[in-house]
């Protein structure tokens, strides 16, 4: 498979700003995805980038460098129900490779 | 409109009996993929189908799993003389279109399997 890197937790306090870095492999890079995921549950779609530059979606903003082959998640405005475990996956051809996932810990 | 849904959501087996677990995809949605995530891990590719054909299978594991999408619709994983290694969740997902500029898969719960 192909090597996609992201931290393995992370712990931030309620309110504050949380920003998960992921890495992988530019060959054959046919965009990238950021999934949450509740533990027990589906992996819930959150952003896509295909192109440079810094999506953004409300409190979640996703960056993309191509050339770096790197790409960031910003959680804004932390909400305990943000603890979860969020999910780095490229694209390459139509298939999707995941990295092991970030666990976020929200504190109060 | 219904997500991805899957069934059965928990299953064990013992060791050596066959399973089969069932995708009903996003009406619609002409691809379908399975995947198999083991505990603390992200999802690893398993098989897709684009519409009934299944075009690619390289991640299964062996010989022992066999998925199907007959009608282009639901799908079934199969596994065969399970072993303990073929615990894990077994998620679906589905797409519009595979390959698309902006296509995203969209995820099923997932079925726990778990083998004695």
């Amino acid at each position: 498979g192909q090597n996609i890197d992201q931290p393995t937790e992370m712990t931030a306090t309620e309110g504050a700003i949380v920003q998960i870095n992921c890495t992988y492999q530019t060959s054959g890079f046919n965009g990238l995805f950021w999934y949450q995921q509740h533990a027990g549950e589906a992996p819930t779609f959150l952003s896509y980038n295909v192109l440079d530059g810094l999506e953004e979606k409300g409190r979640f903003s996703s960056f993309l460098s191509r050339s770096k082959g790197y790409s960031y998640l910003l959680l804004k405005e932390l909400q305990m129900k943000d603890s979860a475990s969020y999910l780095c996956a490229v694209r390459y051809d139509y298939k999707l490779s995941f990295g092991a996932g970030t666990t976020v810990t929200v504190r109060a | 409109g219904a997500g991805v849904s899957q069934s059965p959501r928990y299953k064990v087996a013992k060791r050596g009996q066959d399973v089969a677990l069932r995708c009903d995809p996003i009406s619609g949605h002409v691809s379908l993929f399975w995947y198999q995530q083991a505990l603390g891990q992200g999802p690893e590719f398993l098989t897709y189908f684009q519409n009934e054909a299944q075009l690619d299978k390289s991640g299964l594991p062996s010989d022992r799993f066999f998925a199907e999408r007959p009608e282009g619709s639901v799908s079934t994983l199969k596994i065969q003389r399970t072993q303990q290694e073929d615990s894990a969740v077994y998620l679906c997902a589905s797409s519009y279109q595979a390959g698309g500029f902006t296509d995203t898969q969209y995820f099923g719960p997932g079925t726990r399997l778990t083998v004695l």
